[in-house]
């Protein structure tokens, strides 16, 4: 299986300052059609999670454009531009280009 | 707006099969991807698998032996049924949609195995 690993674990951010947050796969995530199948996913205490960013730099419909993801292969970033309240959470990657579809560990966006 | 509200049994004993449906609402079968994911402590998300709206499914290695997804568009609902659970399968399971642009979410369900 493709092992997801993300850094850090935990990130205490500044309202208002950006963050960002690193994915590395054990394999490259370019699929023979060319496109590299790296999503990102945002999960709220208590809540669903929800795909924010798919294909590395994609955003989903209705997704802040302080949200952006790049990368290729095997490492991937996102970042946020000025972190809001409502950004707190747990952040995870996936990759959807090998069987199984594998997520990495999360990484824990707080407020300081 | 698009909604998914999955329901089925939250508490099995082991070697039980788990059931979980999830009816869509205000979206067509096509276009989406129709995903079953799980979530524990121990394991993080945990990719179960999926179905297309022509029947095609895909599904994690680990769980292929014990699992199937179905679809009923008449109904427009999606099931997951996973055999012979054991306490490993104690989890929030979630159905979810994924298409380009837009992902739908279900509320998730608890379901626990214990005897």
């Amino acid at each position: 299986d493709v092992v997801m690993t993300q850094s850090p674990l935990s990130l205490p951010v500044t309202l208002g300052q950006p963050a960002s947050i690193s994915c590395r796969s054990s394999q490259s995530l370019v699929y023979s059609d060319g496109h590299t199948y790296l999503n990102w996913f945002h999960q709220r205490p208590g809540q669903s999670p929800r795909r924010l960013i798919y294909k590395v730099s994609n955003r989903d419909s209705g997704v802040p454009d302080r949200f952006s993801g790049s990368g290729s292969g095997t490492e991937f970033t996102l970042k946020i531009s000025r972190v809001e309240a409502e950004d707190v959470g747990v952040y995870y990657c996936m990759q959807g280009t090998h069987w199984p579809l594998t997520f990495g560990g999360g990484t824990k966006v707080e407020i300081k | 707006q698009v909604q998914l509200q999955q329901w089925g049994a939250g508490l099995l004993k082991p070697s039980e099969t788990l059931s979980l449906t999830c009816a869509v609402y205000g979206a067509s079968f096509s276009g989406y991807y129709w995903s079953w994911i799980r979530q524990s402590p121990g394991k993080g998300l945990e990719y179960i698998g999926e179905i297309t709206h022509r029947g095609s499914t895909n599904y994690n290695p680990s769980l292929k032996s014990r699992v199937a997804i179905s679809l009923d568009t008449s109904k427009k609902q999606f099931s997951l049924k996973l055999r012979s659970v054991t306490a490993a399968d104690t989890a929030v399971y979630y159905c979810a949609a994924f298409g380009e642009l837009r992902n739908h979410w279900g509320q998730g369900t608890l379901v626990t195995v214990s005897s």
